[in-house]
């Protein structure tokens, strides 16, 4: 069975820090996406990391994927309340379906 | 273009009931997908649909079942529901073909099962 495990399930911190949250499996994937959360709507889609080693920046956020295509990890400079949510990573199997992590809650205190 | 839409938003039933939620895929999408999402968790992927037919089924029983019609828009069956069925319940479609893998979701069907 593939898993994911997202690191932390849950961070709060002071606007303007900055923050990694990480995203780990022992399986390979042929991409991997992160979306973002917000309560009562369904996820939106961030990035998707493709190759090996690859990083997508989107304004102050970071992505990257592992060499092994096994992890990735997201990092967030100068953290603003607006980008408050639940930030969810989703691996692609062989098959094409996606794989989920259980999310990181994020909150952003002003 | 319209994205996806979900019916209903809210929806309360009780335990042995049967419940149908509905999706509408984003225009030019054929493929999609439904799935569960407790609270506080990632979304389970229950099954997806591509072309009218079933293209993958996740760890739910066969009282999960679904259709997908010629316009692509899609519903889930829940029979004899449970109080673990309670949970949002969440629809993407995707463009399809090979290697097209992005998902856009509607904003779910919040379903409670008393």
């Amino acid at each position: 069975t593939q898993l994911l495990e997202q690191s932390p399930q849950f961070l709060s911190i002071q606007e303007g820090e900055n923050l990694t949250v990480y995203c780990n499996s022992s399986s390979v994937f042929s991409s991997l996406q992160w979306y973002r959360q917000e309560p009562g709507e369904g996820p939106v889609l961030l990035v998707t990391v493709v190759t090996g080693g690859e990083v997508k920046k989107l304004k102050r956020l970071t992505f990257q994927f592992g060499d092994a295509r096994k992890d990735s990890s997201l990092h967030i400079t100068a953290a603003q309340p607006g980008d408050t949510g639940l930030y969810l990573c989703a691996g692609v199997n062989s098959n094409y379906q996606l794989i989920w992590g259980a999310g990181t809650k994020l909150i952003i205190k002003p | 273009e319209t994205g996806v839409t979900q019916s209903p938003t809210h929806l309360i039933k009780t335990r042995g009931q049967q419940v149908t939620l509905r999706c509408s895929s984003q225009s030019g999408h054929n493929t999609v997908s439904w799935y569960q999402q407790a609270l506080g968790q990632g979304p389970q992927f229950i099954f997806q649909y591509y072309r009218e037919e079933e293209n993958g089924r996740g760890n739910f029983p066969p009282r999960f079942s679904g259709l997908q019609f010629p316009n692509y828009s899609s519903e889930l069956n829940v029979n004899a529901l449970e109080l673990d069925d309670s949970a949002l319940y969440l629809c993407a479609s995707s463009p399809g073909g090979s290697g097209r893998t992005e998902q856009f979701f509607g904003p779910g069907t919040r379903l409670t099962v008393l």
